[in-house]
Order: C-alpha cells, then sequence, then structure tokens
C-alpha cells in the first residue's frame, strides 16, 4: 500500500492567495484526518470525516478554512485568503475501525509558507 | 475535556543508555493512550497504544510503556538507546466514545549522543 499521500509536499504562496491542500487517504480506511503542526501550538486537530461525512469541524480555525471530502478517496483542505499566520505543517491522516486498532495512519505533510 | 503534559521538550541520553520519556494524561473517562514518533520531515508514525488490556505496552524498535492509572501516567521507555532513535515523540489521549480523536502533547525532542 502507497499508504496516505498528500500534494503538494511544499507550497509558498503569497497572503490572499487562495490554497489548496489534497489528501488520499489508504484504501478502506473510513476516517479521515486534517492536523496543523506549528512550533507555537504544537499538533492541533482541524476537522475529521467519518465515511466521507464530516464530524468535528470544531478546530478549525476560521471562516477561511474549508475542509471536503467527495469521495472516500480524496479530501480537500482550502485556505482563502491565505494569511501569514497560516504557514504549518498540514497532516492529513487516516484510519478504520477494525477490533480496538483507532491506529490513525499519516502522510508526509505539507510544509505551507504564506509570504 | 483531555489533555496531555509531556515533561521536557528536549531529552538527550547516550547511546546505550536508558530512554525515558514522560508523559501524563488529563480524562474524565477511562483513556486510550499512544505514542507516535515523528523522524525530520516525515509524518507520524505509531509506536504502541494502551487501550485496555495489558498494562505494560509494546511496541515497535523494542520501546514499551506502562499505563499507571493512579498516577495518570503512560511513560515511554527503551532499556538501551541506539542513534536511529533520534527523534520527536508524541503521547496522545482519546476517549472510548470518540476514540478517532486524538489530543497531542506538545512532544518530547530525544537526542542521541554518541
Amino acid at each position: 500500500d502507497a499508504g496516505v499521500i498528500q500534494s503538494p509536499r511544499h507550497e509558498v504562496t503569497e497572503m490572499g492567495q487562495e490554497v489548496t491542500l489534497r489528501c488520499k487517504p489508504i484504501s478502506g480506511h473510513d476516517y479521515l484526518f486534517w492536523y496543523r503542526q506549528t512550533m507555537m501550538r504544537g499538533l492541533e486537530l482541524l476537522i475529521y470525516f467519518n465515511n466521507n461525512v464530516p464530524i468535528d469541524d470544531s478546530g478549525m480555525p476560521e471562516d477561511r478554512f474549508s475542509a471536503k471530502m467527495p469521495n472516500a478517496s480524496f479530501s480537500t483542505l482550502k485556505i482563502q485568503p491565505s494569511e501569514p499566520r497560516d504557514s504549518a505543517v498540514y497532516f492529513c491522516a487516516s484510519s478504520f475501525i477494525a477490533g480496538i486498532s483507532y491506529e490513525q495512519y499519516f502522510g508526509p505533510g505539507t510544509r505551507l509558507t504564506v509570504t | 475535556a483531555q489533555s496531555v503534559t509531556q515533561l521536557g521538550s528536549h531529552v538527550s541520553v547516550s547511546e546505550g543508555a536508558l530512554v525515558l520519556l514522560r508523559c501524563n494524561y488529563s480524562s474524565s473517562v477511562p483513556p486510550y493512550l499512544f505514542w507516535y514518533v515523528q523522524y525530520p520531515n516525515q509524518g507520524l508514525q505509531l509506536l504502541l497504544k494502551y487501550t485496555s488490556a495489558a498494562t505494560l505496552v509494546k511496541g515497535i524498535n523494542g520501546f514499551e510503556a506502562e499505563f499507571k492509572k493512579s498516577e495518570t501516567s503512560f511513560h515511554l521507555t527503551k532499556p538501551s538507546a541506539h542513534m536511529s532513535d533520534a527523534a520527536e515523540y508524541f503521547c496522545a489521549v482519546s476517549d472510548r466514545r470518540g476514540a478517532q480523536k486524538l489530543v497531542f502533547g506538545q512532544g518530547t525532542r530525544l537526542t542521541i549522543n554518541p
């Protein structure tokens, strides 16, 4: 299995531009998570989906952030408009309920720099 | 609300020495507990997990952790450090109702001295 795939790996954009991060979860996984990692705030859960439906978006910082999961094999996290404080590494992770496994498999992350 | 505190943002040990990374949790319900490792420029990888079975949990790469309810702790240990263990380690907690939602600690960066 290729694991969780994220694109792009690096993104540099100017303040005010729209940014779209993409994620392909592991086939057969029914949960998908978006995290943000910064030095100041550590690793934060932004939103997660179950069977393509958003379950908890309480971690989404503000209306500039939105996430979608149109099908079981694809999700996007969009920031519009982007701001310098959005600079971070964004991780996507997926998992499935198998007994009591609950292991989340993380992608390599997208490093976003907003100038 | 659940929370995790990792004592020590940086830990340095000599190769071959004992590794001890500390994690204390707060949870109003029985928790599930996890340790993840992050190597530079990579995503997180699960080391081990506690989900109410044995309190001493063995993971990959020779790591283990013990769940101590009385101390609300889940410290990570390895008897003999290897250079390849240098990484950042994260403790995380979830509860059995929302077991998919993890709350992470701030992380501990482990350095191995030759």
